[in-house]
């Protein structure tokens, strides 16, 4: 059974860059989509990016050019760097293991997300 | 941008059937997804494209999808079904999320 473990600093100073570390357990990182939502405080899921199975990623374009995403193959995780923090990127951050294909029917590539972790709270403060 | 209007709450009685609705331009031409989160937990995919159960979600579950409006019904409301749903649907090049649904057994 796949498992997914969010980690990394649950404190970051605005402007600096959030570094965090998903791992997988319990299945192989090659052969799935990985993605990054993250949920401010009593307020809604919002889709971060995402790295598919041969490297590409696409990201949220309100974030821009601040986030990267990326693959460590050999360890089995995924990464997410999120530059020039502010206030506003305060949230609990989930990773999740991304399903993909195409609907033939209705000429349609579909993503969902069947896996999550637990999530982990970072919070941008000073 | 493309956008997925979910009502803020609606409320079922207990053994009754709850109706939660995610409205978007012709959404019938996407696959829909939705998510369950109970308080304090990740989120938990309860369908995918449109009507499709995962693996260990009760058949009273289900979903439909047709013109501007996809629907995730719950038949037999139980107290464990209160929870936020949230619908999703991938628009081109991005993800979009419904601002989610709280529901609330009676």
């Amino acid at each position: 059974q796949v498992q997914l473990q969010e980690s990394g600093p649950g404190l970051v100073k605005p402007s600096e860059t959030l570094s965090l570390t998903c791992t997988v357990s319990g299945g192989s990182i090659s052969s799935y989509y990985w993605t990054w939502i993250r949920q401010p405080p009593g307020m809604g899921l919002e889709w971060i990016g995402f790295i598919s199975k041969s490297g590409s990623t696409n990201n949220n374009p309100s974030l821009k050019s601040r986030v990267t995403i990326s693959v460590d193959t050999s360890k089995n995780q995924f990464s997410l760097n999120l530059s020039s923090v502010t206030a506003a990127d305060t949230a609990m951050y989930y990773c999740a293991r991304t399903n993909s294909g195409y609907d033939p029917q209705k000429f349609y590539y579909y993503y969902y997300m069947d896996v999550w972790g637990k999530g982990t709270t970072v919070t941008v403060s000073s | 941008s493309y956008e997925l209007t979910q009502p803020l709450s609606v409320s079922v009685a207990l053994g009754q059937t709850a109706r939660i609705t995610c409205g978007g331009n012709n959404i019938g031409s996407k696959n829909v997804h939705w998510y369950q989160q109970k308080p304090g937990q990740a989120p938990v995919l309860v369908i995918y494209r449109d009507d499709n159960r995962p693996s260990g979600i009760p058949e009273r579950f289900s979903g439909s999808n047709s013109g501007n409006t996809a629907t995730l019904t719950i038949s037999r409301a139980q107290a464990g079904d209160e929870a936020d749903y949230y619908c999703q649907v991938w628009d081109s090049t991005f993800w979009v999320f419904g601002g989610g649904t709280k529901l609330t057994v009676l």
